[in-house]
């Protein structure tokens, strides 16, 4: 079984500071994993993905994850947080053998403030 | 926008009636996703359509269903609705062949979907 946690409800964050949210993740094999945003009344928007490599990945709108193997953590970051990413922000994984299948944690919603 | 596009966008039922989804995946994408989001809590796997059969299901009960067209579009079929299938409906497209696991999946808008 697969299974992601995220656990803030919530983050606060003045512009221009840094952000970071949480993720961990358990699967029985290699993990993919994905970060994705969801703005009000809007579907999940695609943001990053780590799938072997570096574990420094670089996506959207200047955010970044680190992928941490000993640590089963892929948290999100981004180096100066601004209003307008004030949204929902879920962590999603899959691995071999499940057909695609996104296994999502419960969010957290991020509020940047200025 | 991720050209996945989803109908309706809203849609109102009452419990006991059947529904019917419909999603366009975006062009090249020949897999389909459908997951259930309900308020306060991330997507949950409904199933998935590769090449017009069914290649995956998470923990849902046969009254969901489901098909894939030619043209790589979906519905979600859901029959004697109850209360608790109100949610956002989710439908996300992706490419590649099955058994390639990390192919990003990009998601419609979704269809709020209330029973009453």
């Amino acid at each position: 079984a697969q299974s992601v946690a995220q656990p803030e409800d919530q983050v606060n964050v003045a512009e221009g500071n840094p952000l970071t949210v949480k993720c961990t993740y358990s699967v029985s094999g290699n993990p993919y994993l994905f970060w994705y945003v969801q703005y009000p009344n809007r579907g999940l928007q695609f943001l990053l993905k780590y799938i072997t490599g570096d574990n420094l990945v670089k996506g959207s709108y200047g955010f970044e994850a680190e992928f941490n193997k000993s640590q089963t953590s892929f948290h999100l970051k981004k180096p100066s947080a601004l209003v307008s990413d004030s949204a929902l922000y879920f962590c999603a994984v899959t691995y071999t053998g499940t057909a695609s299948k996104l296994t999502f944690g419960t969010g957290t919603r991020l509020q940047v403030t200025l | 926008e991720t050209g996945v596009t989803q109908s309706p966008t809203h849609l109102i039922k009452t419990r006991g009636q059947q529904v019917t989804l419909r999603c366009s995946s975006q062009s090249g994408h020949n897999t389909v996703s459908w997951y259930q989001q309900a308020l306060g809590q991330g997507p949950q796997f409904i199933f998935q359509y590769y090449r017009e059969e069914e290649n995956g299901r998470g923990n849902f009960p046969p009254r969901f269903s489901g098909l894939q067209f030619p043209n790589y579009s979906s519905e979600l079929n859901v029959n004697a609705l109850e209360l608790d299938d109100s949610a956002l409906y989710l439908c996300a497209s992706s490419s590649g062949t099955s058994g390639v696991r990390q192919e990003t999946q990009y998601f419609g808008p979704g269809t709020r979907l209330l029973v009453l």
